[in-house]
């Protein structure tokens, strides 16, 4: 099956630093990619919709200038997040559907980012 | 929007009995329900999708029913085995686009004793 790399697996950053999550579809292309975050024994939260070329579409709650979102190209979307805290340390997940196949198909998962800030 | 609800949030099955994890959704223009599986530490992987023009569907010991009347559908496992063990969560997506949400359930902790 396809499949979405998102890189760095796990990252531990200071308080008030920024870290950035790359989502990567290698081999397909993706006009829209999805971050969700999970907190332990916890489910999937959408946050944003990543759309290439435009901006990304945030679910209420989520602080657009917390979460930049960056879709530059039809395989990658950035997630970025700014002067993070400890209460930003989470599991973050993206996804993607090919946007060849139809929406009604399966939409791939990349490993996920364990982000930790201490 | 969309809200989906699951149940149970823990299930312990003995080894080779089979498991059935429940799911209801509130938004009638919701055609595609994904079930996935999630090991600890990774991101979830589909296990099998059924979509709204049908009732049920079947990929060896994994099958999932759905009841659009009543908004149901779940996922049912027969002959458990300990690789089984993991989080299990439903979802559902509205829209034909490739850019539907796809909105998950709380999750299902499934453990297989042996």
């Amino acid at each position: 099956g396809a499949v979405v790399s998102q890189h760095p697996s796990w990252v531990i950053c200071k308080s008030g630093t920024s870290v950035k999550i790359e989502c990567r579809s290698l081999d397909f292309q993706a006009t829209t990619m999805f971050w969700y975050r999970q907190f332990p024994k916890q489910s999937l939260m959408l946050m944003a919709t990543s759309n290439e070329g435009s901006k990304a579409t945030y679910e209420q709650g989520v602080e657009k200038d917390k979460f930049l979102i960056n879709h530059a190209s039809l395989t990658l979307s950035t997630l970025t997040v700014t002067s993070a805290h400890p209460e930003d340390s989470s599991f973050y997940i993206c996804s993607a559907r090919d946007m060849y196949v139809g929406g009604n198909t399966e939409a791939f998962f990349g490993q996920g980012t364990r982000l930790t800030v201490v | 929007g969309e809200n989906v609800e699951q149940h149970p949030s823990t299930l312990s099955v003995q080894e080779g009995d089979s498991a059935v994890i429940k799911c209801t959704y509130s938004d009638s223009a919701s055609n595609y329900f994904p079930w996935y599986k999630q090991e600890l530490g990774k991101g979830p992987q589909l296990i099998i999708d059924i979509r709204s023009n049908v009732g049920e569907k079947k990929d060896q010991r994994i099958a999932v029913t759905l009841n659009k009347t009543a908004k149901h559908f779940s996922l049912h496992i027969t002959e458990t085995q300990p690789e089984d063990s993991a989080v299990y969560f439903c979802a559902a997506k509205g829209g034909y686009s490739s850019a539907s949400k796809i909105i998950f359930g709380s999750g299902t902790r499934l453990s297989i004793r042996p």
